[in-house]
């Protein structure tokens, strides 16, 4: 079965500094590759995901890069603020609902 | 998007005994599905909740010890069974493919609900 590995675990980064987050995958078949924000005491939330015919997608700060054949993904988050300390896991899935999780990057932003 | 309200937020139980889940949304949706995340780690696929019949269980997890309904299109339940301190973890239900959308809708959570068993 699929097998998501992510890094680094914890990530220290001085607000305003870039913060790199990344992840390989197995499952060649795997086309859908989210990434979630999980705050404290609450579920994890969507911040943006990335398509298997798409190489990169940005949302303002943030960025997904996609490299199908090394089999693996990024997150890119520019302008840290310590609003964005939170626990971010990547996931992947050859379906948009079923998850494979990684195991998760604990980010601090100092401000 | 959608909404999605779990009961119990949270909940403290003797071992030996079971807690239910309930997991509501408030549209209609294709997918259901139950995550466990134990202290301080990823989040793991228990099962997918099949609308009238069976849910589908992931490797690891059986229905004697997490049984699952989902009677309708927003509304399933997990139940933890004979509760062990092992079972500590928050219990999450994620949500896809609302009804009358897209077909690759991205995957929705709950808030989760922690479970503390001693």
């Amino acid at each position: 079965g699929e097998n998501v590995e992510q890094h680094p675990s914890t990530l220290s980064v001085q607000e305003g500094d870039s913060a790199v987050i990344k992840c390989t995958y197995s499952d060649s078949a795997s086309n859908y590759f989210p990434w979630y924000k999980q705050e404290l005491g609450k579920g994890p939330q969507l911040i943006i995901d990335i398509r298997s015919n798409v190489g990169e997608k940005k949302d303002q700060r943030i960025a997904v890069t996609l490299n199908k054949t090394a089999k693996h993904f990024s997150l890119h988050i520019t302008e840290t603020q310590p609003e964005d300390s939170a626990v971010y896991f990547c996931a992947a899935s050859r379906s948009s609902y079923k998850l494979i999780f990684g195991s998760g990057t604990r980010l601090l932003v100092r401000p | 998007s959608a909404v999605i309200s779990q009961k119990p937020s949270r909940d403290i139980c003797q071992r030996g005994t079971s807690l239910t889940i309930q997991c509501q949304v408030d549209s209609q949706v294709t997918m259901m599905f139950w995550y466990r995340q134990q202290p301080g780690q990823s989040l793991t696929l228990i099962a997918t909740a099949n609308q009238g019949s069976e849910a589908t269980y992931e490797s690891g997890f059986v229905i004697d010890k997490f049984p699952i309904s989902r009677p309708n299109l927003t509304f399933s339940t997990l139940t933890v069974s004979n509760m062990s301190p092992e079972d500590s973890s928050i219990y999450l239900c994620s949500v896809g493919g609302l009804t009358g959308g897209r077909e690759d809708t991205e995957a929705f959570f709950g808030q989760g609900t922690r479970l503390t068993v001693v």
